[in-house]
């Protein structure tokens, strides 16, 4: 069965980095376009990265650009977001999300992760 | 930026009841908007995507309907499981955006 599992959340100081993981397993991963989406606490969804099944299409959030950078390795089967220069508005609980459809641009999570927490303060 | 704008906020009912969502786009978005399910601790579920058509294992009981900026999720009788933030998703242009989300609350 499709499982997503993120890990590398934590405590960081404003400025600081982190890099998420995301371990898929249970399907091709090289077929499906992967997003990044995050819950801040007491606030809705926002997507935050969306990359292609080669890798070769990125597209972020105006809110992170130029500080986060989405990337995947599928031969790992693996998906990532380094995370930089964090401010105390990027505290949020982060899912990874596989998109429905293979081998297409369809914005349409099915599966997702249980989340990776993030606390940015100082 | 296509904004979502959900209503109402919440949404106190009682099981066996109609609860009817709405979801209203900025501009048009086609019939590409989805409805997630989402309750405390758990992922997001997709319950409805291009604005009608059910997701794998959804109940009847659950229905979108709607097209271009209007939207609407219907729960012909809400089951107790059904209690839970309900969030609409357009996928038609980048970014992808969520509306703020409707919380379907035990009356």
């Amino acid at each position: 069965q499709v499982q997503l599992v993120e890990s590398g959340g934590g405590l960081v100081k404003p400025g600081g980095s982190l890099r998420l993981s995301c371990a898929a397993s249970g399907f091709t991963f090289s077929d499906y376009y992967m997003s990044w989406v995050r819950q801040a606490p007491g606030q809705g969804l926002k997507w935050v990265s969306y990359i292609s099944s080669s890798g070769s299409n990125i597209y972020y959030a105006d809110s992170v650009k130029g500080r986060f950078t989405i990337s995947r390795d599928n031969a790992k089967n693996s998906l990532y977001l380094q995370m930089n220069n964090l401010r105390a508005e990027d505290t949020a609980l982060y899912y990874c999300a596989r998109d429905m459809f293979p081998k297409s641009r369809s914005g349409l999570p099915d599966y997702w992760g249980q989340g990776t927490l993030v606390t940015v303060s100082s | 930026e296509i904004v979502l704008t959900q209503s109402p906020a919440t949404l106190s009912l009682s099981p066996g009841e109609r609860a009817t969502l709405s979801c209203r786009a900025s501009q048009s978005v086609g019939s590409y908007l989805a409805w997630y399910q989402h309750k405390p601790g758990q992922a997001p579920r997709l319950l409805i995507y291009d604005a009608f058509a059910r997701a794998t294992g959804i109940p009847a009981r659950l229905s979108g309907s709607g097209s271009g900026t209007d939207f609407t999720l219907t729960i012909s009788s809400l089951e107790p499981e059904d209690f839970a933030v309900y969030y609409c998703q357009q996928r038609s242009n980048w970014p992808f955006t969520f509306g703020g989300g409707t919380k379907v609350e035990i009356k």
